[in-house]
């Protein structure tokens, strides 16, 4: 069992970011994922969830209508569009793997992509 | 949102001690607490889930505690590669909310 993100990198603040979580080893279409970030010496942030189908997605405030998840479940990928971003954006980016519900415990975590928002 | 408090923020302690830790939730949650371990640098590791599960191959010197609000984790014989921050999480309720951490440092 296996994820690995990408798409992490420098951008201005304002600017847009695509993070792609890949998965391996497990049937990917039937687990809910999710998103948790880490800013530099800080503690873990839930950033988002979405269900095994995509069909069903949560956000907290702090980065509601900025960010959006989204699956692709024939290519076994997540997806985080991030917009808008601000320097308080900068962070590891986590993708963790879920149960069947997206309320289910996080078992697996991949090893991070790291966002700065910087002029 | 549900508040996760964790206490302490960091504790020092000595290979072979016993280390519990703690975190309060600001509503009942059932038993919805997952705990995970963090080294420098590196991803988080999933613990315990259901407040008192281990998730698979997880050593079972680590074990968890508690319902509603209170809830403890506990190393029993410390030993040198669980020195790490460890964080608790809520996941009763959207928005999914950790605990600030706790730090565990060689005395």
């Amino acid at each position: 069992v296996q994820l690995v993100e990408s798409g992490g990198g420098l951008v201005r603040p304002g600017g847009s970011l695509r993070l792609t979580c890949s998965a391996s080893g497990f049937t990917f279409s039937s687990r809910a994922l999710h998103w948790v970030r880490q800013a530099p010496g800080k503690g873990l942030e839930y950033v988002s969830s979405i269900s095994s189908n995509g069909g069903s997605t949560n956000y907290p405030d702090s980065v509601k209508g900025r960010i959006t998840i989204f699956r692709d479940n024939s290519k076994n990928t997540l997806y985080l569009q991030m917009s808008s971003l601000r320097p308080e954006d900068t962070a590891v980016y986590y993708c963790v793997r879920g149960g069947d519900d997206t309320l289910d415990p996080f078992d697996i975590w991949g090893q991070g992509t790291t966002v700065t928002v910087s002029s | 949102d549900i508040q996760m408090t964790q206490s302490p923020s960091s504790l020092s302690a000595s290979v072979g001690d016993r280390v519990t830790i703690t975190c309060r939730a600001s509503q009942g949650i059932s038993n919805y607490v997952a705990w995970f371990q963090q080294k420098p640098g590196k991803a988080p590791k999933s613990l315990i889930y259901a407040a008192s599960s281990l998730q698979s191959g997880v050593p079972s010197k680590f074990s968890g505690s508690g319902s509603g609000t209170d809830f403890t984790l506990t190393i029993s014989s410390l030993q040198p590669e669980d020195f790490a921050t460890y964080y608790c999480q809520q996941y009763a309720i959207y928005p999914l909310t950790f605990g600030g951490g706790t730090k565990v440092e060689i005395k």
